[in-house]
C-alpha cells in the first residue's frame, strides 16, 4: 500500500523559513507534489518533482530524495498570508489515483 | 475561464435522502476527481474518470455513484446518505495522468454536506 507522513502543526514568524517535511511508502514511485489549502478552501498546486533535487519557485522550494523515500516544501521569507495546510501527495500506481498526507497547518506569527 | 465550479456550496440532507452533486471544467480537461475530505484526513479520492463516458473506483468508493456523460461534467450521488458521509467534498481535474509532467490537479470551491 501507500502511506505519507507529516507533522501536524508547524509554527514560525513572519520573515522566517520554514521546511516541511514529508516521508512515503510507495510501491512504485512516479513522483511528489504538494498542494496549499487556505481555510478549507481549494487546495492549490505548488509543486512537483519527479526526480532528486530541489525545484525552485519565487519563495517555495521543493526538495526530493527518492533513495530516502523523502520530501520536503520549504518556504522563505514567511508572510502571514502562508498560513495554511500543506498536503504532500504521491501517485498509488496499483489505483491509479493520488495519495495525500493528512496535512501540516502551518501558522504564521508575527 | 471559470476554472472548476460545484453545486451545491452547502446542503443539509437527513439520513436515506439522495442527491446529486455537479461539478464542471471548463479547461478540456481528460481527468476528473472527486474527493471528500474529513478534519484531520487529508483528501480521499470516492472515484475518479479518465475520459468521458469512464468511471473507476478510488479509496473510499462505498455509498458513491458518478457519471461522466460529457467531458466538462462529473456528477456525484448519493444514493441513501448516512451521517458518516458528512463530509466536505471537492472536484478535481488535470490535464494529464497523476503521475505525469502536467499532473497539476485544480480543484473546485468544494461542497459541504452535512447528514442528519
Amino acid at each position: 500500500g501507500q502511506s505519507l507522513e507529516q507533522p501536524s502543526e508547524v509554527t514560525a514568524v513572519e520573515g522566517a523559513i520554514v521546511q516541511i517535511n514529508c516521508t512515503y511508502q510507495t510501491s512504485g514511485f512516479y513522483g511528489l507534489s504538494w498542494y496549499q489549502q487556505h481555510d478549507g478552501g481549494a487546495p492549490t498546486f505548488l509543486s512537483y518533482n519527479a526526480l532528486d533535487g530541489l525545484e525552485e519557485t519565487g519563495r517555495f522550494s521543493s526538495f526530493l530524495s527518492r533513495s530516502d523515500s523523502y520530501g520536503y516544501l520549504l518556504l522563505q521569507e514567511l508572510q502571514m498570508k502562508d498560513s495554511a495546510s500543506y498536503f504532500c501527495a504521491v501517485y498509488d500506481n496499483q489505483g491509479g489515483k493520488l495519495i495525500f498526507g493528512q496535512g501540516t497547518e502551518l501558522s504564521v506569527k508575527p | 475561464n471559470a476554472g472548476v465550479t460545484q453545486t451545491p456550496k452547502f446542503r443539509v440532507l437527513k439520513t436515506g435522502q439522495s442527491m446529486t452533486l455537479l461539478c464542471a471544467q471548463d479547461m478540456n480537461h481528460e481527468y476528473m476527481y472527486w474527493y471528500r475530505q474529513d478534519p484531520g484526513m487529508g483528501l480521499r479520492l470516492i472515484h475518479y474518470s479518465v475520459g468521458e463516458g469512464t468511471t473507476a473506483k478510488g479509496e473510499v468508493p462505498d455509498g458513491y455513484n458518478v457519471s461522466r456523460l460529457k467531458k466538462q461534467n462529473f456528477l456525484l450521488g448519493l444514493e441513501s446518505a448516512a451521517p458518516s458521509q458528512t463530509s466536505v467534498y471537492f472536484c478535481a481535474s488535470s490535464y494529464s495522468t497523476p503521475w505525469g509532467r502536467y499532473n497539476e490537479q485544480f480543484f473546485g470551491p468544494g461542497t459541504r454536506l452535512t447528514v442528519l
